[in-house]
C-alpha cells in the first residue's frame, strides 16, 4: 500500500484569498503525479499531469510545483473564487504503474 | 463519444444479488480505469486495463468482484452476491496511455439494500 497524503483535509478561505495546500508521497520509484479537481455531483477533471522533479505548471489561477526527491507537490490557486470549492486530489503513479490517490483537499470559498 | 459514459447511473439491489456496472471509455483511449468511493472514503482504486488486459488484479475487494473489457472498448464491473458494503460510487476512467491524464465518467451509484 503507497501511502499518499494531502493536506489539510478541508480549507475554508474567503473569496479573494490565495491558498495552498499539500500532496505528500513516496520519494522512490517515482513515474508522475498527477492532480484532479473534483466538484461535488460532477466527476474528478483533470488538471495536471506532472512527471519532472522541479516542474511547475500553470491554469488560469492554478499552478503546481512538484519536488520528487522529497516526495511532495503544492497546488496554489490565487485568488480563490466561490467556483473553486472543489475536492482537490492528487494521484501518485509509481513504476509498476499503480496509481495511488489521496485523501483529498476539500475547498471552500465563501463570496 | 464525447467523453466516459457509465450506466447504469444508479443502481439498488437487494443484498446477495448479482451486479454488472458498465463503463464506454473515449474511442480510442488505450488505457481503462475503476475505482470506487465509499461514503466518506477517498477514490480507492480496484482495476485497470491495459487494451484487453488487466495486469493487475489485486486491487479488487474480493473474489465477488470481477471486470473484463473486450475489444478494447467497453469494460463490465460484475459484482456477484453483493453485500451492503459494496454500497458506493464506482467510478470509471479512460487514458490515451497508461500514465497519461484521465478523463472521468459520471459514476455509477450503487445502493445494496
Amino acid at each position: 500500500i503507497l501511502n499518499v497524503e494531502q493536506s489539510p483535509q478541508s480549507l475554508h478561505v474567503q473569496e479573494g484569498d490565495s491558498t495552498n495546500f499539500t500532496c505528500s508521497f513516496p520519494s522512490s520509484n517515482f513515474y508522475a503525479l498527477h492532480w484532479y479537481r473534483w466538484e461535488t455531483a460532477k466527476s474528478p477533471e483533470a488538471l495536471f499531469v506532472m512527471t519532472l522533479n522541479g516542474d511547475e505548471k500553470k491554469k488560469g489561477r492554478i499552478s503546481a510545483t512538484l519536488n520528487t526527491k522529497e516526495g511532495y507537490s503544492y497546488l496554489y490557486i490565487k485568488g480563490s473564487q466561490p467556483e473553486d470549492s472543489a475536492t482537490y486530489l492528487c494521484a501518485f503513479y509509481n513504476a509498476g504503474n499503480m496509481l495511488t490517490f489521496g485523501g483529498g483537499t476539500r475547498l471552500m470559498v465563501k463570496p | 463519444g464525447a467523453g466516459v459514459s457509465q450506466s447504469p447511473s444508479n443502481k439498488v439491489t437487494e443484498k446477495g444479488k448479482d451486479v454488472e456496472l458498465r463503463c464506454d471509455p473515449i474511442s480510442g483511449h488505450t488505457a481503462l480505469y475503476w475505482y470506487r468511493q465509499s461514503l466518506g472514503q477517498g477514490l480507492e482504486f480496484l482495476i485497470y486495463f491495459q487494451g484487453n488486459s488487466a495486469p493487475d488484479k489485486s486491487g479488487l475487494p474480493s473474489d465477488r468482484f470481477s471486470a473484463e473489457r473486450t475489444g478494447g472498448s467497453v469494460s463490465t464491473l460484475t459484482i456477484q452476491r453483493t453485500q451492503q458494503e459494496d454500497s458506493a460510487v464506482y467510478l470509471c476512467a479512460s487514458s490515451t496511455i497508461i500514465d497519461y491524464e484521465q478523463y472521468f465518467g459520471p459514476g455509477t451509484r450503487l445502493t445494496v439494500t
